[in-house]
């Protein structure tokens, strides 16, 4: 089935470092990929969306490309701020089916 | 404008005791999800709704989980007979047209926070 393995944290940067969170997918086929963020006490956000394969979304300075051929989406950004401390999940959907399916998060803490 | 809300955003139960989750999604929207979140993973797929139709409630742990949406707006997730791995957050998003496409963006409500002692 679909599935969704991405980089277990906690990250921890200081603030302007480079970020990288990978996120690696199993899917049957030609799924939607996705980068949400829950910062403290809120719900989920979609970050940045990519539908199909070499598509890159980006959003407040973070990106992420669709890699099909490594089966791979994984978030970057050039700068981080201590704003964007918070859990990131990877998910993806298949368009045949009603469920999203999830990473299990990444905690990243920046430090000024 | 509003966003999803859920409440109660915390419950405690007792072992045995039945529990109601509420949902309110954006107002308009379609869709309906529930997702359970265990500490420390990702949200997992319960049950989604189209308006007041269940079309999917495959993700249901058991047959004490149920959830409805009787007038295509608010939502109800009722546990009976809560058990400790029951304890989780319960997160509710909504959509504005059907089905969990690309296209179709979910936003989220802040979840409750169900502990079951």
């Amino acid at each position: 089935g679909n599935s969704v393995t991405q980089m277990e944290g906690p990250v921890t940067l200081s603030e302007e470092a480079f970020l990288t969170i990978n996120c690696t997918y199993t899917a049957t086929g030609y799924p939607s990929l996705f980068w949400y963020v829950q910062y403290p006490g809120e719900g989920l956000q979609l970050l940045l969306k990519a539908t199909k394969a070499d598509d890159k979304g980006s959003n407040k300075g973070f990106e992420a490309t669709y890699r099909k051929e490594t089966t791979s989406f994984h978030l970057e950004k050039g700068s981080v701020q201590v704003s964007d401390s918070a859990v990131y999940f990877c998910a993806l959907s298949d368009g045949g089916r009603n469920d999203m399916r999830f990473g299990a998060g990444t905690r990243l803490t920046v430090k000024p | 404008g509003a966003g999803v809300s859920q409440s109660p955003r915390y419950k405690v139960a007792k072992r045995g005791q039945d529990v109601a989750l509420r949902c309110d999604p954006i107002s308009g929207h379609v869709s309906l999800f529930w997702y359970q979140q265990a500490l420390g993973q990702g949200p997992e797929f319960l049950t989604y709704f189209q308006n007041e139709a269940q079309l999917d409630k495959s993700g249901l742990p058991s047959d004490r989980f149920f959830a409805e949406r009787p007038e295509g707006s608010v939502s109800t997730l009722k546990i009976q007979r809560t058990q400790q791995e029951d304890s989780a957050v319960y997160l509710c998003a909504s959509s504005l047209v059907g089905g969990a496409s690309s296209y179709n963006e979910q936003f989220f409500g802040p979840g409750t926070r169900l502990t079951v002692l």
